[in-house]
């Protein structure tokens, strides 16, 4: 029943691997979001997809490139990962984009660490 | 860009004492939010303050919104342990929401 989920909780792994971060809401909610929060609990916006379509692209390495199947998933993969992308990477879900002041609803995050 | 400062960064409190945390704009928003983070939890979204001046209560906590809609408060009467965990405001502006660094709260029994 969790509102919005992501898989896995954890990912340990070693530098240079590929790896993905999946996320589904079931809130039949318009836009998914994916922030990354670093050691210092700083929430950092990385992308953001209203109906399947790009509308947020931070400054990211483009060692991440996201990919929404449909509007309830937006998966986040990693290519030649460092040992500076470890962090929590959050999933979150609104029933529209920013610009309508709605509110955020996150997954639990997924915890990944490089080594 | 929009930037959001908030203090304190951090806070120890003896239950049943009183915490603020204070959140200021570098712009006028349209809107700003907060939320909150227990240890090893996600964001949780507590309320959204809309009106220039706005003032909501929900038990304990009182939530403020300047009257220039660039700063914002968060006050909690009477702590209590459960009251743990990092809050956070959001700032929101004409086409993103952007977190402050937010306030980790401690409370001892």
């Amino acid at each position: 029943d969790t509102a919005v989920s992501q898989t896995p909780k954890y990912l340990v792994t070693q530098m240079g691997n590929d790896k993905s971060i999946k996320c589904e809401q079931n809130l039949g909610h318009d836009t998914m979001y994916w922030y990354k929060q670093d050691s210092k609990k700083f929430l950092k916006i990385m992308f953001s997809y209203n109906n399947k379509e790009l509308i947020i692209n931070e400054t990211v390495p483009n060692r991440f490139s996201p990919k929404s199947p449909d509007k309830a998933h937006l998966n986040l993969h990693i290519n030649s990962l460092e040992l500076g992308d470890s962090a929590v990477y959050f999933c979150a879900s609104s029933q529209d984009s920013f610009r309508r002041g709605l509110h955020l609803i996150f997954g639990s995050g997924t915890r990944l660490t490089v080594v | 860009g929009q930037q959001v400062m908030q203090i304190p960064q951090y806070q120890h409190v003896q239950e049943g004492e009183d915490f603020t945390t204070y959140c200021n704009s570098s712009t006028t928003l349209s809107n700003i939010q907060w939320y909150k983070q227990r240890p090893g939890g996600h964001p949780v979204f507590l309320i959204q303050l809309v009106k220039s001046g706005e003032v909501k209560k929900q038990k304990r906590l009182t939530f403020q919104f300047g009257e220039a809609k660039k700063n914002s408060s968060l006050h909690i009467t009477a702590t209590q342990t459960t009251d743990v965990g990092t809050y956070f405001c959001a700032g929101q502006g004409y086409s993103t929401l952007t977190f402050g660094k937010g306030t980790m709260l401690l409370v001892s029994p």
